[in-house]
């Protein structure tokens, strides 16, 4: 079976634009999460979804936003990049809901310049 | 205080040994803990998880939990060069807490390097 899937894999955008990285879960799963992972911080939650309803959100700007497809690949979108937001963003998929057992995909490595 | 602690290290280990990886926590309403392995340039991989106190093994690896001292390990016995990787320690708060199963909380990680 296939694991989480993540695209693009690396990417570099410039202070001030913005960005949409996808996240495909394994079949079968329905809940999506999106964590942060930087040097200094660690991995932080920044958001879940499931049956595309945003379920729980961590402690980020409105600028980090997300949203769920029918067929539960997960988008995230930062706008207005700050130079901060360079990091690994993880995206990790579970069965259902009250699952707690998350598997992650390799992440998108975004650097910010 | 943040509300989880884990010792960054590096941590270094002659081949065979017996390596103790621990975290501390501050809320006692946590009740599920996970174990996570972590290749560079790679995402997390799940290891082992536990609800409340005890013990769990599962091969080379035991997870073990003491709720009452706010403090989780874990042990891998007769580590390898491929045990190299860095270790996060997760923990899941109840809903009423306002977290759920999908938000977990992180250590920082222990980098360990298990030697030939």
């Amino acid at each position: 079976k296939a694991g989480v899937t993540q695209t693009p894999r690396y990417l570099i955008k410039t202070r001030g634009q913005q960005v949409t990285l996808s996240c495909s879960p394994i079949s079968g799963h329905r809940s999506v999460s999106w964590y942060q992972q930087t040097p200094g911080q660690g991995l932080q939650f920044l958001f879940e979804y499931f049956s595309e309803t945003q379920r729980n959100k961590g402690n980020f700007p409105g600028r980090f936003s997300g949203r769920q497809f029918s067929n539960s690949r997960s988008e995230m979108n930062v706008s207005t990049l700050e130079l901060g937001d360079s990091a690994l963003y993880l995206c990790a998929s579970r069965r259902t809901s009250l699952s707690y057992e998350q598997y992650f995909g390799p992440g998108t490595r975004l650097t910010v310049t | 205080q943040k509300e989880v602690e884990q010792d960054p290290g590096p941590l270094s280990v002659p081949e065979g040994a017996i390596v103790s990886l621990n975290c501390t926590y501050s809320n006692s309403a946590f009740q599920y803990f996970m174990w996570y392995r972590q290749y560079s340039r790679k995402g997390p991989e799940l290891l082992m998880y536990t609800y409340s106190s005890g013990n769990k093994e599962d091969g080379r690896f035991t997870a073990q939990v003491d709720k009452s001292s706010k403090y989780i390990s874990l042990f891998i016995r007769d580590s390898q060069p491929s045990d190299s990787a860095t270790y996060l320690c997760a923990m899941s708060p109840p809903s009423n807490y306002g977290g759920s199963q999908g938000n977990l909380i992180f250590g920082k990680g222990t980098k360990l390097s298990v030697k030939p």
